[in-house]
């Protein structure tokens, strides 16, 4: 069973669309996470929720929304896409608040904005 | 000043060699530390976390952690074609966000 899990894994788009990328975990982990991979291979964390509640909002454009219906799910939906949003997400898991924790990745969802 | 430092590389090392991989990073209150390896066109998984100073093995794997200097490192042992990769370091203060390095690029010639 995969761990973390994200849909979908290829996304190619126009300029100005917009479009959403699932993430479920089965681990029974109480955070999860967006990160963003850009093409210098830079992880950079974008948006953190703990049951359900954001905790972390880092500098992101409102164009990215974070939304997560319950604790295993945390889902991104990005309007009117830009190039400069071509990048892998990742969306993360780790299992408890506090700072001894460990975070899983899912297998990334590869966005191309033409 | 980036919080979490790595020498972009890449770094090469002959098969059976030792690969030291370095990290620095810039928050004080910082409390655990990690390293991910990613291979191209993967995900980033764990290979070691360290909390306290001094070293932890695993495996060929040695992390080391030096709080008072704020750097962290790894050890790969009898480096092996299969370690050409990306190493990540990461690092995690007080609260919930875990910031990484820019990573390190690992060859390992046969």
């Amino acid at each position: 069973d995969t761990a973390v899990s994200q849909t979908p894994k290829y996304l190619v788009t126009q300029m100005g669309n917009d479009k959403s990328i699932k993430c479920e975990q089965n681990l029974g982990h109480d955070t999860m996470y967006w990160y963003k991979q850009d093409s210098k291979k830079f992880l950079k964390i974008m948006f953190s929720y703990n049951n359900k509640e954001l905790i972390i909002n880092e500098t992101v454009p409102n164009r990215f929304s974070p939304k997560s219906p319950d604790k295993a799910h945390l889902n991104l939906h990005i309007n009117s896409l830009e190039l400069g949003d071509s990048a892998v997400y990742f969306c993360a898991s780790s299992p408890e608040t506090g700072s001894r924790n460990t975070i899983y990745f899912g297998e990334g969802s590869w966005l191309t904005v033409v | 000043q980036k919080e979490v430092e790595q020498n972009s590389g890449p770094l090469s090392v002959p098969e059976g060699a030792i690969a030291s991989l370095n990290c620095t990073y810039s928050d004080r209150g910082s409390q655990s530390f990690f390293w991910y390896r990613q291979y191209s066109g993967k995900s980033p998984e764990l290979i070691m976390f360290i909390y306290s100073n001094g070293d932890k093995e695993d495996g060929r794997f040695t992390a080391q952690l030096n709080k008072a200097s704020q750097y962290v490192s790894l050890l790969i042992r009898d480096s092996q074609p299969s370690d050409s990769a990306t190493y990540l370091c990461a690092v995690r203060a007080g609260g919930f966000k875990t910031i990484f390095g820019a990573g390190t690029r690992l060859f390992v010639k046969a």
